[in-house]
């Protein structure tokens, strides 16, 4: 079975200061790896996702993610935070040949003046 | 393109009531699912089709129902509504090819008395 933990309910950073989202995932098999934003009241929006490739990726807003296998995990960054960047944040993974996606329970990112 | 839409967007139903989710997509995406979103529990797929015609149960199908007659819809049914089921309903779509990310709808936010 596969899983996703974001051991952080809440990450609190003051705007200009560094953001890392932590992720970890639990697969059999090689992860596909998504993150998604959602911001009050709305649906999840697409940020990034790593299939195969580069270990880091680029995503919307000047987000980026890194891959790295041997710890499993799939970091969130962004190098200075926006207080427009305060969301609930969702790590997810999937496998080959299985559309189900699984999802952390979510992050809460507040980024304060 | 509307993208995802579900409607409606806010309901209460009282125990043993039932009532339909409705989803559509005009991205002529293959796949569609349904996923429920409760505190800390992140997002939890409830039913997901690969195609018209085709349907399975994803993490909690219990005391849910769907069928996929057209590409472009995919209604969630509730039979027996309890309060259990309480929750936020996101529809999400994506291609079934390449391991493309899902595109979320609103959602819908239930009450269950």
């Amino acid at each position: 079975a596969q899983s996703v933990a974001q051991p952080e309910d809440q990450v609190n950073v003051a705007e200009g200061n560094p953001l890392t989202v932590k992720c970890t995932y639990s697969v059999s098999g090689n992860p596909y790896l998504f993150w998604y934003v959602q911001y009050p009241n709305r649906g999840l929006q697409f940020l990034l996702k790593y299939i195969t490739g580069d270990n880091l990726v680029k995503g919307s807003y000047g987000f980026e993610a890194e891959f790295n296998k041997s710890q499993t995990s799939f970091h969130l960054k962004k190098p200075s935070a926006l207080v427009s960047d305060s969301a609930l944040y969702f790590c997810a993974v999937r496998v080959l040949n299985d559309y189900k996606l699984s999802f952390g329970a979510g992050t809460t990112v507040t980024v304060r003046a | 393109n509307a993208g995802v839409t579900q409607t409606p967007k806010f309901q209460v139903l009282k125990t043993g009531q039932s009532m339909t989710l409705q989803c559509a997509q005009d991205m002529n995406h293959e796949y569609m699912s349904w996923y429920r979103q409760d505190p800390g529990m992140g997002l939890r797929l409830i039913h997901y089709s690969v195609g018209a015609g085709i349907t399975d149960q994803g993490e909690v199908p219990n005391g849910y129902n769907v069928s996929r007659s057209t590409t472009e819809d995919f209604p969630l049914r509730l039979l027996s509504a309890a309060p259990s089921q309480t929750s936020v309903y996101f529809c999400a779509s994506s291609r079934l090819a390449d391991y493309n990310e899902q595109f979320f709808g609103p959602g819908t936010r239930l009450t269950v008395l």
